[in-house]
């Protein structure tokens, strides 16, 4: 099995709210990521976690804040956004970081009023 | 630099008619050349991972190969369910600039028409 699943799958959000993106795995990986997709873009990265640890953060603002609860769970908390942080967030696994493939999610269509 | 190029951006086909995909990349250390394929909308699906030139993996009507420089997806007799945008992306090693994440091309989207 190789499914990470997100939810929501769209999330209208205005900019004075606070939300959260959800992603969980069960394929054992131990590294999971963020990306951002704007529309006819590739995906950007913005964290990796490696082992629950927060490895790299793409200089990323901080109304978005990431964690990792355990090993298969991942989330990205939203607060005051901008219009222009509306996109299709992506989330993504792998065995180890830097290893391997990435699995990607089917992502969360985010709109910011 | 690290950089991943591909071509075209768009391609059309009729249904049947055979062509390449291209990305060539510039980096250093290549650790493995990943596709994927991504509908509207919808997160990237894993095709194929390549680690060294002369290295081929094939899935249905796709096949990839691989270069020093450049990786190649085949399509054979496309169909119209192929329609979607194919992207290309790089690692490095874990060590390098990129500290092992993966480096994206900006895709090319295919249309296939019945």
């Amino acid at each position: 099995d190789t499914e990470v699943t997100q939810t929501p799958k769209h999330l209208v959000m205005g900019m004075t709210n606070k939300k959260s993106l959800k992603c969980e795995q069960h394929m054992g990986h131990r590294a999971m990521y963020w990306y951002k997709q704007k529309a006819k873009k590739p995906p950007e990265l913005m964290f990796v976690y490696s082992y629950e640890k927060l490895s790299i953060n793409e200089s990323v603002p901080s109304r978005f804040s990431p964690e990792c609860p355990n090993s298969s769970l991942l989330n990205l908390h939203l607060h005051a956004l901008q219009p222009e942080d509306s996109a299709l967030y992506l989330c993504a696994s792998s065995t180890e970081q830097g290893s391997y493939e990435q699995y990607f999610g089917p992502g969360t269509r985010l709109t910011v009023t | 630099e690290d950089q991943v190029t591909q071509s075209p951006e768009a391609l059309r086909l009729q249904e049947g008619e055979s062509s390449s995909l291209n990305c060539s990349y510039t980096v250093s250390g290549l650790r493995g050349l990943f596709w994927y394929r991504q509908d509207p909308g919808k997160g990237p699906e894993f095709l194929f991972t390549l680690y060294s030139a002369g290295e081929e993996k094939e899935k249905e009507r796709l096949k990839a190969t691989l270069t020093k420089k450049e990786s190649f997806l085949h399509i054979t007799a496309p169909k119209p369910e192929d329609s979607a945008t194919y992207l290309c992306a790089v690692q490095t090693n874990f060590y390098g600039g990129s500290q092992g994440n993966l480096i994206f091309g900006k895709g090319t989207k295919l249309s296939v028409k019945p």
